[in-house]
């Protein structure tokens, strides 16, 4: 069974930093592109990173560009996100999702469950 | 980058009637349209992508339908467990966009 646990998240002052994990199970990890996907609760989806399966491109949102870094572990299975320069509007629950292919394609066809990041002083 | 408006924002519905979702596009986005359903306290699940095509395990009686900017999906006959949010995504222009959602809610 395919299954993604996102770690991580937690009460972060603005300026702050986090590092959310998403751990991989029941896939050839390598394999496939990966995405974050941010909801502030209550409201609709967005799509924050992704990053091609061998690791090889990366794609931003405008508003994390230049603060936020995915990265991806593939013998260990695991995707990350370095969150910098957090601010107040960053605050949401991050989804980790599976993509189709190894190449990035924007279908995100496994989610997560979500770990939520609150930034406030 | 691309708008994607959903409509109705919310629909009223018994169990068993037709659900029709409507996801409009600011410009073209060919085929390239996905659907999830989002349940409270739950992620998102993918229905359809490239607009018809339904994921693994999705019921028949979900369906999608269109092309270029105007996109539709339909659920046949509601059952208790599709009462939920539904929101479209679009994948054909970077960045990916989704809509603000549906939400089909017991009348």
């Amino acid at each position: 069974e395919v299954q993604l646990l996102e770690s991580g998240g937690g009460l972060v002052q603005p300026g702050g930093s986090l590092r959310l994990s998403c751990a991989a199970s029941g896939f050839t990890f390598s394999n496939f592109a990966m995405s974050w996907v941010r909801q502030v609760p209550g409201k609709g989806l967005e799509w924050v990173s992704e990053i091609s399966g061998r690791a090889g491109s990366t794609y931003y949102a405008d508003s994390v560009k230049g603060r936020f870094t995915i990265s991806r572990d593939n013998s260990k299975n695991t995707l990350f996100l370095q969150m910098n320069s957090l601010r107040a509007e960053d605050t949401a629950v991050y989804y980790c999702a599976k993509e189709r292919w190894e190449i990035t394609d924007g279908t995100f066809a496994i989610w997560g469950q979500g770990t939520m990041v609150t930034v406030s002083s | 980058e691309i708008v994607l408006t959903q409509s109705p924002a919310t629909l009223s519905l018994s169990p068993g009637e037709r659900a029709t979702l409507s996801c409009t596009a600011s410009q073209s986005v060919s085929s390239y349209l996905v659907w999830y359903q989002q349940k409270p306290g739950q992620a998102p699940r993918l229905l359809i992508h490239d607009a018809s095509s339904r994921a693994t395990d999705v019921p028949a009686r979900f369906s999608g339908s269109g092309s270029g900017t105007d996109f539709t999906l339909t659920i046949s006959s509601l059952e208790p467990e599709d009462f939920a949010t539904y929101y479209c995504q679009q994948r054909s222009n970077w960045p990916p966009t989704f809509g603000q959602g549906t939400k089909v809610e017991i009348k």
